[in-house]
């Protein structure tokens, strides 16, 4: 089993859409959660950052942490085309070293 | 505040030849790490300091690997000798905690022939 597992996508969206981008994490003790932007040819930039189970929201991103399930989402309300890249999931592991998924590639259609 | 700084942005070597790759955090971040992003996958943690200890090393493949980090600042990541599946961008990152976020530099690129 992966330590962070995402679905590599291609996620398609249309303009305006909500897009949903999911992660599971096999570490229970996991405390810390992070969603990255990558683009084509660039390196990744944090998103989200998300410590507590529920719901934070910064603008057009929610992220949502369930640690009981061991789930971590990303929301991305009223998408854009510039929106369109790879997005990673990120955990901070009891071991306090941050493990990547493999990243979901998002397109929004204009 | 300047961000992470990497060194070299691009290199091509033939296999069996040495690289070297510079990374200098964001001032005041304890902790820095080395990843591989192989073109389509996500990144893959080499090795991990806290000021200038190893605190993860497990991907680090020893036999052709090696990272320091002289004074708990800048650090460097070696390979020799180099093999056609260490085609990849090399990725420092620096963080302020632990459990922090991190910031990544520009990264390098580099080619095996």
């Amino acid at each position: 089993q992966k330590e962070v597992e995402q679905n590599s996508g291609p996620l398609s969206v249309p303009e305006g859409a909500i897009a949903s981008l999911n992660c599971t994490y096999s570490d229970r003790v996991s405390q810390s959660f992070f969603w990255y932007r990558q683009y084509s040819g660039k390196s990744p930039e944090l998103i989200m950052s998300i410590y507590s189970n529920g719901d934070k929201e910064d603008g057009r991103f929610t992220a949502q942490l369930n640690k009981a399930s061991q789930y971590v989402s990303l929301l991305i309300r009223d998408s854009q085309p510039s929106d369109s890249a790879t997005y990673l999931c990120a955990v901070n592991t009891g071991g306090f070293k941050t493990i990547f998924g493999a990243g979901t590639r998002l397109f929004v259609k204009a | 505040e300047a961000g992470v700084a990497q060194s070299p942005r691009y290199k091509i070597i033939e296999k069996r030849q040495s690289v070297a790759f510079w990374c200098n955090p964001i001032s005041g971040h304890a902790t820095l790490y080395w990843y591989q992003q192989i073109l389509g996958q996500g990144p893959k943690l080499l090795i991990q300091f806290q000021n200038n200890g190893v605190v993860d090393d497990s991907q680090l493949p020893k036999d052709r690997f090696s990272a320091e980090r002289l004074k708990g600042v800048d650090s460097t990541l070696k390979i020799q000798p180099a093999k056609l599946e260490d085609s990849a961008v090399y990725l420092c990152a620096s963080s302020l905690r632990t459990d922090g976020e991190l910031f990544f530099g520009e990264g390098s690129r580099l080619t095996v022939l």
